[in-house]
């Protein structure tokens, strides 16, 4: 079964680093993207950027460049959405997602997803 | 690329139709292979986005037959032929012809 598992919930203060997690499980992890997203409390889905486990070819939103750092460990199956300095308004659900790179774009769409981390910045 | 849903909720009897819109600000249709590049997912309650349909009409595996989408260009429709209570929650449209990737405000489907 082709799965994402992400990391657990996190309670940061302003100004503090965080690391999430993404593993997916099920199939070969470095063959597909994988794209983050935001869902900010009681509001929609926004793309943060997708990242090329393969060879790390990562592309970022314009919103969002310079806000975060999208890694992925293929040695572990692992994608990581990093901060450098938290703020409030980083306060969020975040969604790993799989999607594939065929050369078929029909097929290139994003399925599944993780269950998502909450993620609470608040002094 | 913004794309716009309608209605922005909508209360739906069981067994009723019920119909989302979606409209594209520029042409969603790739006229290298002939596809439309528009997806539909529904988030329910406490979960995360389940892809329902994908690349304008295609339904995802395991979605139900009454799950519809159609449309072309930029405007799309999802279609839902008779409603069942398990169908609550929050769809989004979303188009991925251009990074950055962009998803619908929502549409809250509620059960009268």
């Amino acid at each position: 079964e082709v799965q994402l598992v992400q990391s657990g919930a996190v309670l940061k203060k302003p100004g503090e680093s965080l690391k999430i997690s993404c593993e997916g499980s099920g199939y070969t992890f470095a063959h597909y993207w994988i794209g983050w997203v935001r869902q900010m409390p009681g509001k929609g889905l926004e793309w943060i950027g997708v990242i090329f486990p393969g060879d790390s070819d990562t592309r970022y939103n314009p919103s969002f460049k310079g806000q975060v750092t999208i890694s992925a460990d293929k040695s572990i199956n692992t994608a990581y959405l990093q901060w450098r300095t938290l703020k409030a308004s980083d306060t969020a659900i975040y969604f790993c997602a799989r999607r594939p790179a065929t050369a078929e774009g029909s097929f290139n769409y994003f399925d599944p997803w993780g269950q998502g981390t909450p993620v609470t910045v608040s002094s | 690329i913004v794309m716009t849903q309608t209605p922005l909720s909508l209360a739906v009897t069981p067994g009723e139709p019920a119909s989302i819109s979606c409209r594209a600000s520029q042409s969603l249709f790739d006229s290298e292979d002939g596809e439309t590049y528009v997806d539909w997912y529904l988030q329910k309650p406490g979960q995360a986005p389940k892809l329902l349909i994908y690349t304008l009409s295609y339904r995802a595996s395991g979605v139900p037959a009454r799950f519809r989408g159609s449309g072309s260009g930029t405007v799309f429709t999802l279609k839902i032929s008779r409603v069942e209570s398990e169908d609550v929650g929050v769809y989004y449209c979303m188009q991925r012809i251009e990074f950055p990737y962009t998803f619908g405000q929502g549409t809250r489907l509620e059960i009268k």
